[in-house]
This record gives C-alpha cells, sequence and structure tokens, in this order.
C-alpha cells in the first residue's frame, strides 16, 4: 500500500486558517467518501477530528472542517489557536488491498 | 465511557514472536470491527490489521501479511495480535483501535484509539 501524500509541514498565526492538503489516487480518496482526519498531540494517541471527508465527531470543534476534490481532500482549521499545533494524519480506504492507508502526516506550526 | 487498554510490548530479538493483547470495555465489543496501527518512533501512523466484529473478516498490510494473525475473543472483550518472524523495521508503538461503524458496516474510521504498547526488535 502506498501512503497518502501530505505536505511535512504548515504553520500559521493565531486567528488565521490553514489548510492541509492529502492527495491519493482513484482507488482510495478519490474514489470513495471514507477519508479521516486525525489529530495527534505529543506522547499522545491519535483523536478522530473529520471521518467521511466532511463530517465532525460529536465534540470536535466546528472550526475544523473537511472537503474533496477529485483524488485530494483537505483539513482546514479556522480561528487556529496554540491548541491545534500538533501533527494530522489523513487516511482512507483503499480499494487496491480492501484496507486502510494514511498519510505521512503534517505537523501544524502555530507561531 | 470507552478504554482500549494494550498490554504485551516488549524488547524481542529478530525472528522471535509477541502477542499483543489489547482489553477493550465501555462499548459492546461483538458489535464492532477493531484495527491494529503502529507507529514507529519519530515516524506517522501505518495501519496493520484488521478484523471484522464476528472474526470472519480479516485483512493486514503487505508489510505483516503472512507474520501477523490478528484474533478476537468476543466471550473475554479482547482483542490479539500474534506477531511472528519478527523484523527491526516492525519495532513500533501499537495501538489497538475501535471503528466507528457497527456490525457489517465498518467503514475504515477509527474513533476511538488506545494508549499503545511499544514493540522494540533488536539483538
Amino acid at each position: 500500500q502506498s501512503a497518502l501524500t501530505q505536505p511535512a509541514s504548515v504553520s500559521g498565526s493565531p486567528g488565521q486558517s490553514i489548510t492541509i492538503s492529502c492527495t491519493g489516487t482513484s482507488s482510495d480518496v478519490g474514489g470513495y467518501n471514507y477519508v479521516s482526519w486525525y489529530q495527534q498531540h505529543p506522547g499522545k494517541a491519535p483523536k478522530l477530528m473529520i471521518y467521511d471527508v466532511s463530517n465532525r465527531p460529536s465534540g470536535v470543534s466546528n472550526r475544523f472542517s473537511g472537503s474533496k476534490s477529485g483524488n485530494t481532500a483537505s483539513l482546514t482549521i479556522s480561528g487556529l489557536q496554540a491548541e491545534d499545533e500538533a501533527d494530522y494524519y489523513c487516511s482512507s480506504y483503499t480499494s487496491s488491498s480492501s484496507d486502510v492507508v494514511f498519510g505521512g502526516g503534517t505537523k501544524l506550526t502555530v507561531l | 465511557e470507552v478504554q482500549l487498554v494494550e498490554s504485551g510490548g516488549v524488547v524481542v530479538q529478530p525472528g522471535g514472536s509477541l502477542r499483543l493483547s489489547c482489553a477493550a470495555s465501555g462499548f459492546t465489543f461483538d458489535d464492532y470491527t477493531m484495527h491494529w496501527v503502529r507507529q514507529a518512533p519519530g515516524k506517522g501512523l501505518e495501519w496493520v490489521s484488521l478484523i471484522s466484529w464476528d472474526g470472519g473478516s480479516t485483512y493486514y498490510a503487505d508489510s505483516v501479511k503472512g507474520r501477523f494473525t490478528i484474533s478476537r475473543d468476543n466471550s473475554k472483550n479482547s482483542l490479539y495480535l500474534q506477531m511472528n518472524s519478527l523484523r527491526t523495521e516492525d519495532t513500533a508503538l501499537y495501538y489497538c483501535a475501535k471503528d466507528m461503524g457497527p456490525g457489517n458496516n465498518w467503514n475504515y474510521v477509527i474513533d476511538y484509539w488506545g494508549q499503545g504498547t511499544l514493540v522494540t526488535v533488536s539483538s
């Protein structure tokens, strides 16, 4: 399985908006609405932030939103806060092996 | 409250074997597909395996296929990962994780994660 492609790092100032991309193929991101996003703080387990491309689990701030266009999914965080500084991973179902593939992760720095 | 508690991680020599366990509570265990996901030190997440709610379906990453076996005991609310022919590249924190979709509607979304158990493969 090939990992989905994410930028290694992004940064933004408090109050700004940032977008993290996640690029796959028609066998995963482009072919299905099974894209999820996870937040991971250092030394902690990942936390689900977005599922099925654009749905937020209960308790997740509405500052987090997801979308998809073609083979690329995106996570947007608006009104950036210091606590948003973390690693973010996308994942998708992949029909090439009938399982799950993750992106390489993006480190978000809040300046 | 959903809780997933992994155990069994140790230091093992290359070529060795190990069985990880995960004790689940706070939800109806036999209603949900379960996953193992690993994270090598300083690296990203890598999906390892999943097992359907009834144990009838299992899937593996190519990197572990033929060496690892996932299983579950619904009477004990427990998930397992038997790891054989271990390699140095299997060194990682192994997370037990719950799928969001119930029954046959698993959707490859992980809504709860354990804290992980560390497996180190080294001579």
